[in-house]
């Protein structure tokens, strides 16, 4: 979608490494989220963040860090990923409160 | 957990006929939404409805809401081969930080020629 964007795409990693995905919009917004989609689960919130350094946990955190130093970015690392681990990963703007989110085109993550 | 859940979990229509989602949640909120997936893509926001607001239409689509029941529904006219995608309810909490949106499992919506 115009204005944010995910990298990458696609990854494989292998089980206890660290990965970090990338969230990066160029509208300025204050509010970003991360979301997993697992199969019958729906979207599930991870992190938010509502400005430069201030984050806050969602319901799915655990093994999960977030780090946002810059307005445009907001980072996710898994510190160490585990099977359990391997899903889509989406990035969402909120632009305006009476606008919804706007989401990036997802990571599809797979820990082996 | 989910907030939302919607009925039907799949729903199979021919094109020109009418589409209707249901959404059903469990606490109090600020507004919902609905949103589009297409297959490998990203989630499009479609319509957003305020506590406050019973009714609300944006070109084929309308969307009720009836908080006294917890429940909403979207209604998508003469469909598409194209409207083929699932759909998604949201429920949106404002905190103190952030407006929170817990997502439902989905529909997903076949439109066949």
């Amino acid at each position: 979608d115009a204005g944010i964007t995910q990298s990458p795409r696609h990854k494989v990693t292998e089980t206890g490494t660290p990965v970090t995905l990338r969230c990066h919009q160029t509208e300025n917004h204050r509010y970003m989220y991360w979301y997993r989609q697992d199969p019958g689960h729906g979207l599930r919130l991870i992190h938010y963040s509502y400005g430069v350094k201030d984050t806050d946990k969602g319901e799915v955190s655990d093994g999960y860090s977030v780090s946002r130093s810059k307005t445009e970015d907001f980072l996710l690392t898994l510190e160490s990923a585990t099977s359990s681990q391997t899903s889509v990963y989406f990035c969402a703007i909120e632009r305006d409160r009476s606008d919804g989110y706007t989401f990036g085109s997802g990571t599809r993550l797979t820990v082996v | 957990s989910q907030q939302g859940e919607e009925d039907p979990q799949a729903l199979s229509i021919q094109e020109g006929e009418n589409a209707t989602m249901n959404c059903s949640y469990k606490t109090s909120i600020n507004n919902l939404q609905w949103y589009r997936q297409n297959s490998g893509r990203g989630l499009v926001h479609l319509i957003l409805i305020r506590s406050n607001e019973r009714e609300k239409h944006s070109g084929r689509l309308r969307v009720t809401l009836d908080t006294s029941k917890k429940s909403s529904s979207l209604l998508i006219t003469a469909s598409r081969a194209a409207d083929t995608a699932s759909y998604f309810c949201a429920t949106a909490v404002n905190t103190g930080t952030a407006s929170k949106l817990t997502f439902g499992t989905g529909t997903r919506l076949q439109v066949t020629l």
